[in-house]
């Protein structure tokens, strides 16, 4: 998985419940994104930041939130606010001048 | 906004055969196109990579071609195997490392 680890790789949310899945990278990138996957459906980009203490919103960026306090980690947090969170969500990374995106395996998270 | 079609339907191809998958977008070409594989509850993992200005690149038995007239990408997998079995994404890049990804195409190579 190119030195990108999410965890857990499966997580039940109940309602009302806010879950935070984790994304850690030891390969010294800047950018690091999170991506929701449906059936049928291509990576649809959920937030992405360029560099430590900055992020931008991407296109479905209502219902989460991240944080970026330290450059190896980029944690998701899929809010109560999200009606429907249930999907598979991918982490990636990109190093500076590279135009390739390194994921890790993914978290599947489901509604309870 | 920007469209990315891929084969809709899944590929079935039988084992030695040359496997084609489809990339189409709308509006501008990006500065790059990609593609990627992606197994059954894994992450993706990059392949190739081919420019605004290429037209075919390879690597081992893997061929890509972009031609920015038709707005499209073809991905080649000869002499395909069983491993080859996975789904391919491919993904459109413009400056400014904007990612959009495609629905992406199901390829399964009978033996």
């Amino acid at each position: 998985d190119g030195g990108i680890t999410q965890s857990p790789k499966y997580l039940f949310r109940k309602e009302g419940q806010n879950v935070t899945l984790s994304c850690e990278q030891n390969l010294n990138h800047d950018a690091m994104y999170w991506y929701r996957q449906d059936p049928g459906q291509g990576l649809r980009l959920i937030y992405y930041s360029q560099i430590v203490n900055d992020f931008q919103k991407g296109d479905i960026a209502e219902g989460y939130s991240v944080s970026r306090e330290k450059k190896e980690s980029f944690p998701l947090t899929v809010t109560s606010a999200q009606k429907n969170p249930t999907a598979f969500y991918l982490c990636a990374s990109r190093g500076t001048g590279s135009n390739i995106q390194y994921f890790g395996a993914g978290t599947r998270l489901s509604v309870l | 906004s920007q469209k990315i079609e891929q084969n809709s339907e899944a590929l079935n191809i039988q084992e030695g055969k040359t496997a084609t998958l489809t990339c189409n977008y709308t509006n501008y070409s990006p500065a790059y196109l990609q593609w990627y594989r992606q197994d059954p509850g894994r992450g993706p993992v990059f392949l190739l990579l081919i420019r605004e200005n290429e037209k075919e690149k390879r690597k081992e038995r893997l061929k890509v071609t972009f031609d920015t007239t038709l707005k499209q990408s073809l991905f080649h997998i000869t002499a395909s195997q069983p491993a080859d079995s996975a789904t391919y994404l491919c993904a459109l890049v413009w400056v400014g490392n904007q990612f959009y990804f495609g629905t992406g195409t199901s390829l399964t190579v009978i033996p």
